[in-house]
């Protein structure tokens, strides 16, 4: 049983390059999460989906856009890296709301080094 | 968007020591409190999720209770060990469908 998987767990990239991050999950999970992780902020929510076909705006929106085509995956883009977005990133997934008292199920994160 | 604050940033303990950290919330609105563990490169894993005021988990030597009138939940610990070192976040819904994380408290137990 996999849970959640992110790809890739390292990359660098060059200021102005594009990259996609990867998650997926077998859990059959409606709800998806993109965070990202830096040093004293704490876990800050990028984009969220609701169901296959949706996305929604978090906390941080600007500079990534989002995808979820499938029910299982959640993509996160950046079209244009700044050294801004060098942060760790944390692709999470719930079966029902958050609201509900369900918890969410978190990959094991990806490192973004934007130079 | 809600404010969840942490208190302390982080604790200094020695092995066999309790301790208790704090998680603040705004009470109006409130649907759950989220607690989650998590261990450098680690994924962070739930504790405890909490939705009636009054509300106590315990799992193991952690336990956790909740006030949703004060809003105010707190992780307590009971004789820490070394592998209880992690940070600790609390999170809690903003609307229906957000979790909004606060800044966790950073837990280091010295043997």
């Amino acid at each position: 049983n996999a849970g959640v998987t992110q790809t890739p767990k390292f990359r660098v990239l060059k200021t102005g390059q594009s990259m996609t991050l990867l998650c997926a999950q077998d859990m059959n999970h409606e709800y998806m999460y993109w965070y990202r992780q830096d040093p004293g902020m704490g876990l800050r929510l990028i984009h969220y989906s609701v169901g296959e076909g949706t996305t929604a705006k978090g906390e941080v929106p600007d500079g990534y856009n989002v995808s979820r085509l499938k029910k299982q995956n959640f993509l996160l883009g950046l079209e244009s890296a700044a050294p801004s977005q060098t942060s760790v990133y944390f692709c999470a997934s719930s079966y029902l709301p958050v609201y509900s008292g369900n918890t969410i199920y978190f990959g094991e994160g990806s490192w973004l080094t934007v130079v | 968007i809600l404010n969840v604050e942490q208190s302390p940033q982080s604790l200094h303990v020695q092995e066999g020591d309790s301790t208790n950290f704090t998680c603040s919330f705004p009470s109006s609105n409130f649907y759950a409190l989220h607690w989650y563990r998590w261990e450098t490169a680690k994924s962070p894993e739930a504790l405890f999720v909490m939705t009636l005021n009054g509300d106590e988990k315990k799992k193991g030597r952690i336990s956790a209770t909740l006030n949703t009138k004060e809003g105010y939940s707190y992780l307590y610990i009971k004789g820490s060990q070394p592998e209880d070192s992690a940070t600790y976040l609390c999170a809690s819904p903003y609307n229906t469908d957000k979790l909004i994380f606060g800044t966790g408290t950073r837990l280091q137990v010295f043997p």
